[in-house]
């Protein structure tokens, strides 16, 4: 089973802190991984991806892989209020289909 | 332009009955995939699309069926409903030409099985 693990959270952060998001995955032949943003009641909607190991920079958004240690992590700068939402991992599975963490949910407090 | 749209937004079944869901998909994507959200198990892929062949399934039992139309749009079908069905269906399309293509969801239909 390819397994996709985040903690569920919650992660509180002060208003204008760095938020560190972690996941870890099992599949090592994975190539492709994503960060999803889901607001609650809404769908998700993609922020990240990555697909070579190092830092990728997007604003205040830097999303960066080890695939030796199977790790992907995502951090935000000068996390602001708006950005409270659950953060959704995922790990291209066998082609065309995504595999999933369960998301950690951030709070970002003023 | 439209975005992925996903028919009905809410349904009510009991238990035997079947369902049937839809998805249109963003003008000119051709690859459409079916995800289930429960807060157990967070989302999990059911399957993927792409020119009305079925290219990749999940670990869904055979109640769990889908279809995709000449013009790109979905459907997805679970027959003989269990409680265990009640979730978040999303639908997402994209221009898969490559596995790593950007995912654009639906708003979902949310399904509750009494």
């Amino acid at each position: 089973q390819k397994e996709v693990e985040q903690n569920s959270g919650p992660l509180s952060v002060p208003e204008g802190a760095i938020a560190s998001l972690n996941c870890t995955y099992s599949d090592r032949g994975s190539q492709s991984f994503f960060w999803y943003r889901q607001y609650s009641g809404k769908s998700p909607e993609l922020i990240m991806s990555i697909y070579s190991n190092g830092d990728k920079e997007d604003g205040r958004f830097t999303a960066q892989l080890n695939k030796a240690s199977q790790y992907v992590s995502l951090l935000i700068r000068d996390s602001q209020p708006s950005d409270s939402a659950t953060y959704l991992c995922a790990v291209e599975n066998s082609g065309y289909a995504l595999n999933f963490g369960k998301g950690t949910s951030l709070l970002v407090t003023p | 332009k439209a975005g992925v749209t996903q028919t009905p937004r809410y349904l009510i079944k009991t238990r035997g009955q079947q369902v049937t869901l839809s998805c249109s998909p963003i003008s000119g994507h051709r690859s459409v995939s079916w995800y289930q959200q429960t807060p157990g198990q967070g989302l999990q892929f059911l399957f993927e699309y792409f020119s009305e062949t079925q290219r990749n399934k999940g670990n869904f039992p055979g109640r769990f069926s889908g279809r995709q139309f000449s013009n790109s749009r979905s459907e997805m079908n679970v027959s003989t409903l269990e409680l265990g069905d009640s979730a978040l269906y999303l639908c997402a399309s994209s221009l898969a030409t490559t596995p790593a293509e950007k995912l654009f969801f639906g708003s979902g239909t949310q399904l509750s099985v009494l």
